[in-house]
């Protein structure tokens, strides 16, 4: 199968801190990438697409420079919520797409709770 | 611009009860249309899809039909576990890759 992992699970930290998120595609190549925000009891919103060697692609409303995306490699990217604020506090989730299909892989998510 | 409704949950059934997750939609063309289920501590995971109208996607029993004429895909199963106990979200792709999800809907299975 298709396996996203993503790198903490869980993250406390204050305010004012940046905080690093990794989604890694553990056994395919993505040269996509998205990222989702998924409020308590709401559905998920997507923040951005991320594209292999390029910059991401932001959804309308979403800080690019508060949150920072790098898509390094065919199997990472990063999420770094920078300034982190109480109202950042969210569940984050990556999901990929194996090169050369339309099928999104999800991550298990990383919950962030800012102080 | 596209989107998705779904039922609120949660929906609570005792096991090999009948189960039906209504999800219409909204779009321009010709979505693609997915099921994802999300079981608790876990990621997202392709339950099933459809991508053109009259598609009916399957998968561990569980059915949606492509409903152009009604843009809906409801998502049934006709006798549900306890290990479906999950929350389910349907969700569209509207000619990008980018998913529109619906809210979500928590089904709870009791013994």
């Amino acid at each position: 199968g298709a396996v996203v992992s993503q790198h903490p699970s869980r993250v406390i930290c204050k305010s004012g801190t940046s905080v690093k998120i990794e989604c890694r595609s553990l056994d395919f190549q993505a040269t996509t990438m998205f990222w989702y925000r998924q409020f308590p009891k709401q559905s998920l919103m997507l923040m951005a697409t991320s594209n292999e060697g390029s910059k991401a692609t932001y959804e309308q409303g979403v800080e690019k420079d508060k949150f920072l995306i790098n898509h390094a490699s065919l199997t990472l990217s990063t999420l770094t919520v920078t300034s982190a604020h109480p109202e950042d506090s969210s569940f984050y989730i990556c999901s990929a797409i194996r090169t050369g299909t339309d099928t999104q892989y999800f991550g298990p998510g990383t919950r962030l709770t800012v102080l | 611009g596209d989107s998705v409704t779904q039922m609120e949950g949660p929906v609570t059934l005792s096991e090999e009860a009948f189960l039906t997750i209504n999800c219409t939609y909204t779009a321009t063309g010709y979505p693609s249309l997915f099921w994802y289920v999300q079981y608790p501590g876990e990621g997202l995971q392709l339950l099933l899809k459809a991508t053109k109208a009259d598609d009916k996607g399957s998968n561990k029993g569980f059915e949606a039909t492509y409903r152009k004429e009604t843009t809906s895909f409801h998502l049934e199963k006709g006798s549900v576990q306890v290990s479906d106990s999950a929350v389910y979200f349907c969700a569209l792709t509207g000619g990008t890759d980018k998913l529109i999800f619906g809210t979500g809907t928590r089904l709870q299975v009791f013994p």
